[in-house]
């Protein structure tokens, strides 16, 4: 099981503002990194997966960037709306195939 | 397609009885898992198959079995239910290492008694 470490636990941003927040992982072995967002009362949907050093990845208004060599990722939100509002989960697929969860961040953007 | 399909949705079992969480998938793909989540620890992985008849298990197995005889199913099984195992369960199914991700089933939310 891969050790896989999100921050901040929980943010609060302004409708319009920017945002981002980090995944790390103690190590560059391992298969693919995943971003699912999870909102209250559904499941978890996937966003990125990632699998190169330097990749980058976009869906709309959020991104991602994969930095293995430095064991991080970022996911970005550009001009945060209400419906942003969600846990945003990372995940790490080892090379066993196993994907091992962080415990998110929790973004609550306010109107 | 129906995506990922788990039933029941919600039970209530006394502590000691067995079950079978059921979920089905019919997108062909070969690798399916369960997770519980729990409040403050996130997802943690029970158990996982890459594949008919092929199974291993995860961060917390303990309490629970499974089998994969075809491709579209991936019970877990209860054998003898505690309070402990009172959680939030999803099933979820990607077609291979290098799939866009995976799909999450609705989730079965246990309490145990």
């Amino acid at each position: 099981i891969l050790n896989v470490e999100q921050s901040p636990q929980s943010l609060h941003v302004q409708e319009g503002d920017s945002t981002n927040f980090t995944c790390s992982f103690p190590s560059s072995n391992f298969y693919a990194l995943h971003w699912y967002r999870w909102e209250t009362a559904k499941s978890p949907e996937a966003l990125f997966v990632m699998t190169l050093n330097g990749d980058e990845k976009k869906k709309g208004r959020i991104s991602a960037t994969l930095n293995t060599k430095e064991g991080y990722s970022y996911l970005y939100i550009k001009g945060s709306q209400p419906e942003d509002s969600a846990t945003y989960l990372c995940a790490l697929m080892g090379n066993d195939y196993k994907l091992s969860f962080g415990a998110g961040t929790t973004v609550t953007v306010r109107a | 397609n129906a995506g990922v399909t788990q039933t029941p949705k919600f039970q209530v079992l006394k502590t000691g009885q067995s079950m079978t969480l059921q979920c089905a998938q019919d997108m062909n793909h070969e690798y399916m898992s369960w997770y519980r989540q729990d409040p403050g620890m996130g997802l943690r992985l029970i158990h996982y198959s890459v594949g008919a008849g092929i199974t291993d298990q995860g961060e917390v197995p303990n309490g629970y079995n499974v089998s994969r005889s075809t491709t579209e199913d991936f019970p877990l099984r209860l054998l003898s239910a505690a309070p402990s195992q009172t959680s939030v369960y999803f099933c979820a199914s990607i077609i291979g290492p290098m799939g866009n991700g995976y799909t999450f089933g609705s989730g079965t939310r246990l309490t145990v008694v």
